[in-house]
């Protein structure tokens, strides 16, 4: 079974530049979330999607939206962009019903 | 609100020898925890959990132990070993969808030496 999958690996921005990133989910997985990783903080809970809808959402400003596919696949997308959003964003998909959480190796993310 | 923290940083130990990451928590709800492992360039990666209603969890050189009165789990890897070398995170599931399906404190990078 093919596992998370997200594109791309990495993506060099400048200020005030939109990006969008994707993620695929182990098939089956109908549960979608994103996180950011940034040294010292960990992993943030950006939002998750389930069957299409937003079901959840961290503390993030609303630069930072996300979708999800019919399909499952996903994407989030970063408007007008700041120095301090260079983080690795990880996309991990799971099962409805089980919090076990399966992640992708990330989206590094460079605001120049 | 931090509900998960790991307040080491960093950790380094010989190789053979115990390798203990702790972690804290502040809500008593937590019906569960987990810990991830994570490479360079690579997502966090299951390793192993606990439920609230157990004191000790093992699989092979993993264990890890939660103290319920004190609000505190750690895990023990032994012998350490150089591939051990990593971020390990630990986790405990969102409740009421606050915080998203998993609440993740701010990782712990173990380096084990030769």
């Amino acid at each position: 079974k093919a596992g998370v999958t997200q594109t791309p690996r990495y993506l060099i921005k400048t200020r005030g530049q939109q990006v969008t990133l994707s993620c695929s989910p182990i098939s089956g997985h109908r549960s979608v979330s994103w996180y950011q990783q940034t040294p010292g903080q960990g992993l943030q809970f950006l939002f998750e999607y389930f069957s299409e809808t937003q079901r959840n959402k961290g503390n993030f400003p609303g630069r930072f939206s996300g979708r999800q596919f019919s399909n499952s696949r996903s994407e989030m997308n970063v408007s007008t962009l700041e120095l301090g959003d260079s983080a690795l964003y990880l996309c991990a998909s799971s099962l409805a019903t089980n919090e076990k959480l399966f992640f992708g190796s990330g989206t590094q993310l460079s605001v120049l | 609100d931090q509900q998960v923290k790991q307040n080491s940083p960093s950790l380094s130990v010989q190789e053979g020898r115990i390798s203990i990451l702790n972690c804290d928590y502040t809500n008593s709800m937590f019906d569960y925890f987990l810990w991830y492992k994570k490479y360079p360039a690579e997502g966090p990666t299951f390793l192993i959990s606990i439920s609230s209603i157990k004191d000790k969890n093992e699989d092979g050189r993993f264990t890890v132990f939660l103290n319920k009165s004190a609000k505190h789990l750690s895990l023990h890897i032994v012998p350490s070993q150089p591939g051990d070398s990593a971020v390990y995170f630990c986790a405990a599931p969102g409740i009421y969808n606050q915080g998203g399906k998993l609440i993740f404190g701010q990782g712990t990078e173990l380096s084990v030496k030769p």
